[in-house]
């Protein structure tokens, strides 16, 4: 199957400080990325739809000044965690659609931010 | 409201005996379906899909699914447990187009 890779693997970083997580697809090219957070035991919650060239749609709560998403291109997002907190520690996932696949998501291995 | 319910959060089951994980959504209309494994320190993996075709869905690894309308269902089987099944499962309804919403996940162990 399709290859999506994240970077970094994990991050800590001091409180106030901004983290930016790349998301990208290896073998195809990705029109819509997909960002997820997941807290401890707990599921999968979608944060915002990434679209290249245009901007990412946020889902109800999540605060689009706080993760900036970027879609520089069709192989690549990114997620900036501003003026992070303790509260934002969590584990990002990022996903590609692959076109023509019929709505198949793709998920990289996952982020894990610490923010002390 | 709650699109999709996992009604295990822990399933135990003994390695060569069968494995069902449930799950049950909510839609007016016929949705797409997907169970997704995540294994420690693994990203998540496709297991199978249902978009409105046969409504017996063969996966990988001997997994299956069954789509339900009646029973607004779309539980997880395989006939015999291997060790490396051992991980956490996630049911999944796509909604909006392709917005997935996830299950809160059923973890599966596996005793020798």
């Amino acid at each position: 199957g399709a290859v999506v890779s994240q970077h970094p693997s994990r991050v800590i970083c001091k409180s106030g400080t901004s983290v930016k997580i790349e998301c990208r697809s290896l073998d195809f090219q990705a029109t819509t990325m997909f960002w997820y957070r997941q807290f401890p035991k707990q599921s999968l919650m979608l944060m915002a739809t990434s679209n290249e060239g245009s901007k990412a749609t946020y889902e109800q709560g999540v605060e689009k000044d706080k993760f900036l998403i970027n879609h520089a291109s069709l192989t690549l997002s990114t997620l900036t965690v501003t003026s992070a907190h303790p509260e934002d520690s969590s584990f990002y996932i990022c996903s590609a659609e692959e076109p023509g696949a019929g709505e198949t998501q793709y998920f990289g291995p996952g982020t894990r931010l610490l923010v002390l | 409201a709650q699109s999709v319910t996992q009604l295990d959060s822990h399933v135990s089951v003994s390695e060569g005996t069968p494995v069902l994980l449930r799950c049950n959504y909510s839609s007016s209309y016929s949705p797409s379906l997907f169970w997704y494994v995540q294994h420690p320190n693994k990203g998540l993996q496709l297991l199978l899909k249902y978009t409105s075709a046969a409504t017996l869905v063969k996966g990988i690894n001997g997994f299956e699914a069954e789509f339900k309308k009646s029973e607004t269902s779309f539980h997880l089987t395989k006939p015999s447990a291997h060790m490396s099944d051992a991980a956490e499962y996630f049911c999944v309804v796509v909604r909006n187009f392709n917005k997935f919403y996830f299950g809160s996940g059923t973890k599966l162990n596996v005793k020798p």
